[in-house]
């Protein structure tokens, strides 16, 4: 493994179904972070976590779940998945004790919910 | 609210200079990110700014005026590679980034 890795890589999902999205990292950064990606949006933040066994929300957190029971893995889990969650994810991890504490991007998940 | 913007699309020709102008109002700033994104890939890391001036690295610089709330990303000698999407994304008070939706570029022979 090298950088970021996620999976799927893409999915397409019956409404109502459970979904996770799995996120390893092995640069041993401390924090990590999940984004969705929709066509003439910027970048949304779902959750972040600063450092293992700690959580916090983002700008738009309802509907999502994530854990980060390690340094290495942040899965996101859509409980029961719904068509505006249509999107792609990406995760992201960076170094937050770092001068700059900046971002690298897994290639990302592309989600279709019908 | 806090607001990221960047012209949604801009053409330049090969081998030729383009400025990709972001402007921003958020609350508290603790640094602006530049990143490049090809299509279907995901955005990387291209050059960070927290205090004000001229950032240069190779054929992209980045210029930070924090007064003004105002950064641009200097590409010169463009190549067909350099079609993409540039990302300006700022770091709050939250220590959270706030992404503008991205400037498509495309580069004509």
């Amino acid at each position: 493994i090298a950088g970021i890795t996620q999976a799927p890589t893409s999915q397409i999902l019956a409404a109502g179904r459970r979904m996770t999205l799995r996120c390893t990292q092995d640069m041993r950064h401390n924090a990590m972070y999940w984004y969705r990606q929709d066509l003439g949006l910027g970048l949304r933040l779902i959750h972040y976590s600063n450092t293992a066994g700690t959580t916090g929300k983002g700008e738009v957190p309802d509907g999502y779940s994530v854990s980060r029971a390690n340094t290495d893995d942040f899965p996101l889990t859509l409980a029961s998945a719904v068509p505006s969650q249509t999107s792609v994810y990406f995760c992201a991890s960076s170094d937050s004790s770092g001068a700059t504490d900046t971002q690298y991007f897994g290639p990302g998940t592309r989600l279709t919910v019908l | 609210g806090q607001n990221i913007d960047q012209p949604t699309e801009m053409t330049a020709t090969e081998g030729a200079i383009v400025q990709i102008n972001c402007t921003y109002q958020t609350s508290g700033f603790n640094g602006l990110f530049w990143y490049q994104q090809h299509a279907g890939e995901a955005p990387t890391f291209l050059s960070y700014n927290v205090l004000d001036g001229l950032e240069e690295k190779g054929r992209f610089s980045s210029f930070l005026s924090r007064s003004k709330g105002y950064s641009y990303l200097l590409l010169k000698e463009l190549q067909m590679k350099d079609s993409a999407s540039y990302l300006c994304a700022v770091r709050d008070s939250n220590y959270q980034l706030i992404w503008g939706a991205g400037t498509k570029l495309i580069i004509k022979p």
